[in-house]
């Protein structure tokens, strides 16, 4: 049963980077895309990006200028790191594996504030 | 950007009744060459992550029970409920993973009645 646990600081202060690591147990990182997905607080999904297996990405063109989505096959993780924070980005984060999200984390809430 | 519209925002059903939630995509998600419908349906509880329900539009995944089932093609695509127990109380949502951005519908949410 593979099993994904997002960790990270949960406050960021505004312009600074926001740095969440995704650790895949149950399973091999090498196969599949894995994605990270967010959802403010009391509202819907935004998907933020994917990165392959391989190290090929792809992002959400609202965030790509911010975004950079890594993969460590060695450690078993991916990362997600976003730059230039706003309050607006305040947000849960999954972090979430294969191209039709079959696996989730339980979600980090990263809060953006001073 | 494929824009997914669900509705209804929201649907009180009785128990034992039918639910059913509509998800319309801005253009068709479904591949010619393999004849697949990259759509999926989630249904997400207070608290928790979203759970995959369905995917490729009608596939039920392994240990989802067989009273949610997910139909439609193209643009147009429906999940149901046939049964609705208290477990069911959730808010349930759309996806398509046919064209980068990949996007979601705004989300259903199901209460009882």
């Amino acid at each position: 049963q593979v099993q994904l646990q997002e960790s990270g600081p949960g406050l960021v202060k505004p312009s600074e980077t926001l740095s969440l690591t995704c650790t895949v147990s149950g399973g091999s990182i090498s196969s599949y895309y894995w994605s990270w997905i967010r959802q403010p607080p009391g509202k819907g999904l935004e998907w933020i990006g994917y990165i392959y297996y391989s190290g090929s990405t792809n992002y959400n063109p609202s965030l790509k200028s911010r975004v950079t989505i890594s993969v460590d096959t060695s450690k078993n993780q991916f990362s997600l790191k976003l730059s230039s924070v706003t309050a607006a980005d305040t947000a849960v984060y999954y972090c979430a594996g294969k191209l039709e999200l079959h696996y989730w984390g339980q979600g980090t809430l990263v809060t953006v504030s001073s | 950007d494929i824009v997914m519209t669900q509705s209804p925002d929201s649907l009180a059903v009785s128990l034992g009744e039918r639910a059913t939630i509509n998800c319309k995509s801005s253009q068709s998600v479904l591949y010619s060459s393999n004849n697949k419908n990259y759509l999926a349906w989630y249904q997400q509880k207070p608290g928790q992550p979203p759970k995959l329900l369905i995917y490729w539009a009608s596939t039920r995944e392994s240990g989802v029970p067989d009273r949610f089932s997910g139909s439609g093609s193209g643009t147009d695509f429906t999940l149901t409920i046939s049964s609705l127990q208290a477990e069911d109380v959730a808010v349930y949502y759309c996806h398509q993973y046919h064209t980068i951005p990949l996007t979601f519908g705004g989300g259903t949410k199901v209460e009882i009645k």
